[in-house]
């Protein structure tokens, strides 16, 4: 069965780094690209960042984009995403995604359940 | 950045009655960065459509994916309990980065 196993939410401080982790079993993870998506409480989803197979291509949203950095381990099944300079407007559920392709061009068709970041001082 | 914006924010309907739902992009994409999601309360998305009318895998027909250029739609034939949750849609344009709609909640009536 496809899975996606998010961990590494917690509380911080505003100005704050946390890193989460995304453990993914099931398929082949370096064969496709992958993402993070945030969902404020009681807010839409928001598209964070993603990856390609190979970390070739590397995209960002523009309001985390220099304060976060999202990477991968093939050889763990895993993905990161390591964010600084927290505020409280980054509070949110964060979700891991699968996409449909190799590079982050497709839609998401597997997610994890979340974890979640409080930013708090 | 193309910005979605779905409609109506609420829809109270029946079960067994027709939904649709609205999704307009504040410029033409391409048919196939169109995807739909499906969220209930608790639980994460779930991918429901893709390139505009693709339905994912076990996905019941009853969900249907239609539009092109700047309008697209999600209709779901005939309501099941279980598809009252709020709906996405989402662009994926190539060139730059990822938008979702701000959501359409169905709910029962």
């Amino acid at each position: 069965e496809e899975q996606l196993v998010e961990s590494g939410g917690g509380l911080v401080q505003p100005g704050r780094s946390l890193r989460l982790s995304c453990a993914a079993s099931g398929f082949i993870f370096g064969d496709y690209a992958m993402h993070w998506v945030r969902q404020a409480p009681g807010k839409g989803l928001e598209w964070v960042s993603g990856i390609g197979w190979n970390s070739s291509i590397i995209r960002y949203a523009d309001s985390v984009k220099g304060r976060f950095t999202i990477s991968r381990d093939d050889a763990k099944n895993s993905l990161y995403l390591q964010m600084s300079s927290l505020t409280f407007e980054d509070m949110a559920l964060y979700y891991c995604a699968k996409d449909q392709w190799l590079a982050p061009k497709g839609a998401f068709d597997l997610w994890g359940q979340g974890t979640m970041v409080i930013v708090s001082s | 950045e193309i910005i979605l914006t779905q409609s109506p924010g609420t829809l109270s309907l029946s079960p067994g009655e027709r939904a649709t739902l609205s999704c307009k992009a504040s410029q033409n994409i391409v048919s196939r960065f169109l995807a739909w999601y499906q969220q209930k309360p608790g639980q994460a998305p779930r991918l429901l459509i893709f390139g505009a009318s693709r339905r994912a895998f076990g996905i019941p027909d009853r969900f249907s994916g239609s539009g092109s250029g700047t309008d697209f739609t999600l209709t779901i034939s005939r309501l099941e309990p279980e598809d009252f949750a709020v709906y996405y849609c989402q662009q994926y344009d190539t060139s730059t980065s990822y938008t979702f709609g701000q959501g359409t909640k169905l709910e029962i009536k």
